[in-house]
């Protein structure tokens, strides 16, 4: 079994729509929680680093963990364009354990 | 604000050559990280470095070397390259532990044909 499960997608949603990408995790000790947005042919650069349980937002982007449930959300109201990447999750112990991440096309 | 810069973006070359892929950061951060992003595997921790001189491995160490003399630079050599190791190659830093938020370089795109 994965540390990290994320499912790939894609995922393809008309603009101002409400996204909602998810990671699970099989290790209860994972102390830190972030999401990653990836362009093509660019870096992962971070969008969202929460550590406890409970709702984070920034903007149009909400972060949400779960720990009873291993679970964390990400997300993105009223979708743009400029949305469209692949998003990583990732969880921390002593090093990163990422989700293999999800592409997200926002079509105008 | 530089960040982190990889070299070359593109590189082909043939199987059995060596090749290194530079990667510099500006930030005098002490964590750095090299990774390899495939299709279906995600992002696979290759070494990492917690400062000059202190390297170890990660997930996918075989057939790669690293070095780090000095804190800004940690550059990734393929001793005898293999098609299996054609890949993206991400170089990342963290400030000061290994579980602080990592951030990335735009990659270098590596063709073994």
């Amino acid at each position: 079994q994965k540390e990290v499960e994320q499912d790939p997608g894609p995922l393809s949603v008309p603009e101002g729509a409400i996204v909602s990408l998810n990671c699970t995790y099989s290790n209860s000790a994972f102390q830190y929680f972030m999401w990653y947005r990836q362009y093509s042919r660019k870096g992962p650069e971070l969008l969202m680093y929460t550590y406890s349980s409970g709702n984070k937002e920034d903007g149009r982007f909400t972060a949400q963990v779960d720990k009873s449930s291993k679970y964390i959300s990400l997300f993105i109201r009223d979708s743009q364009p400029s949305d469209s990447a692949t998003y990583l999750c990732a969880m921390t112990l002593w090093q990163f354990y990422f989700g293999t991440g999800t592409s997200l096309t926002v079509i105008p | 604000d530089a960040g982190i810069t990889q070299s070359p973006r593109y590189k082909i070359t043939e199987t059995g050559r060596q090749v290194t892929l530079m990667c510099h950061q500006t930030w005098s951060h002490s964590y750095m990280f090299w990774y390899r992003q495939d299709l279906g595997h995600g992002l696979r921790l290759i070494y990492y470095s917690a400062a000059a001189d202190i390297t170890d491995k990660g997930e996918v160490p075989d057939g790669y070397v690293v070095s780090r003399s000095k804190t800004e630079n940690f550059p990734l050599t393929l001793e005898s390259a293999t098609r299996s190791q054609t890949s993206v190659y991400f170089c990342a830093s963290s400030e000061v532990r290994a579980d602080q938020p990592q951030h990335f370089g735009d990659g270098t795109r590596l063709s073994i044909l």
